[in-house]
């Protein structure tokens, strides 16, 4: 199993732009998780779905940032527009009943 | 909302020394997961532990779900054990896990 694939792994962008994260869960694993970590706040959950649907989008910041699962095998992470303070590193999660979570590797977004 | 308290915040040790890393949690749990953050950012799962203890080379973790705490034990400490530890915790009612604040581990040879 590849794990829990994100990417790009790294993304610089002008404030402003639209910023698109994607995600590949472990098959199988009926949950996929969105955080986001800064040194200020740790780690935050922004959102999470079970079997490709939202469940708590309660920690997704403003409107500026979406997330979408059209299906078991892909989600996406979108803001838009941009700003400076969305630098951070994000990651996606996917868990299984009894599993536990596995993480991807994360995408390091920088916005200037 | 539940809370989840590590400690120590920061631990630096010798390399070849022993450590526990702890766990406290406010509420009763469903289950509990230890991570390590290593320095290139990185979140791997170390154990899936709601109850019990499990072992695995020179790591093992304890909880104590009825008492509301885990502890995370390293032996023979490495400089690549490096990094910041998480303690996660899913409520009964969801399967949203909550980390706490970490704690953050230097190996010095």
């Amino acid at each position: 199993d590849a794990g829990v694939i994100q990417s790009p792994r790294h993304e610089v962008t002008e404030m402003g732009q639209e910023v698109t994260l994607r995600c590949k869960p472990i098959s199988g694993h009926d949950y996929l998780f969105w955080y986001r970590q800064t040194m200020m706040r740790g780690l935050e959950l922004l959102i999470y779905f079970n079997n490709n649907v939202p469940i708590d989008d309660s920690g997704m910041p403003e409107d500026r940032f979406s997330a979408k699962m059209p299906n078991a095998s892909f989600s996406t992470l979108k803001i838009q527009p941009s700003e400076p303070r969305d630098s951070a590193v994000y990651f996606c999660a996917s868990s299984a009943e009894a599993y536990g979570y596995t993480f991807g590797s994360g995408t390091r977004l920088t916005v200037v | 909302g539940i809370q989840v308290e590590q400690s120590p915040p920061d631990l630096i040790l010798q390399e070849g020394a022993n450590s526990t890393l702890r766990c406290n949690f406010s509420d009763s749990v469903n289950n509990l997961q230890w991570f390590h953050q290593n320095p290139w950012g990185q979140l791997i799962n170390l154990f899936y532990i709601p109850s019990g203890t499990k072992q695995n080379g020179r790591l093992s973790a304890t909880t104590v779900a009825t008492e509301r705490y885990s502890l995370l034990y390293i032996s023979s400490s490495q400089t690549t054990d490096s990094g910041v530890y998480f303690c996660a915790v899913e409520l009964r009612t969801g399967n949203q896990f909550y980390f706490g604040t970490g704690t953050s581990l230097t190996v010095i040879p």
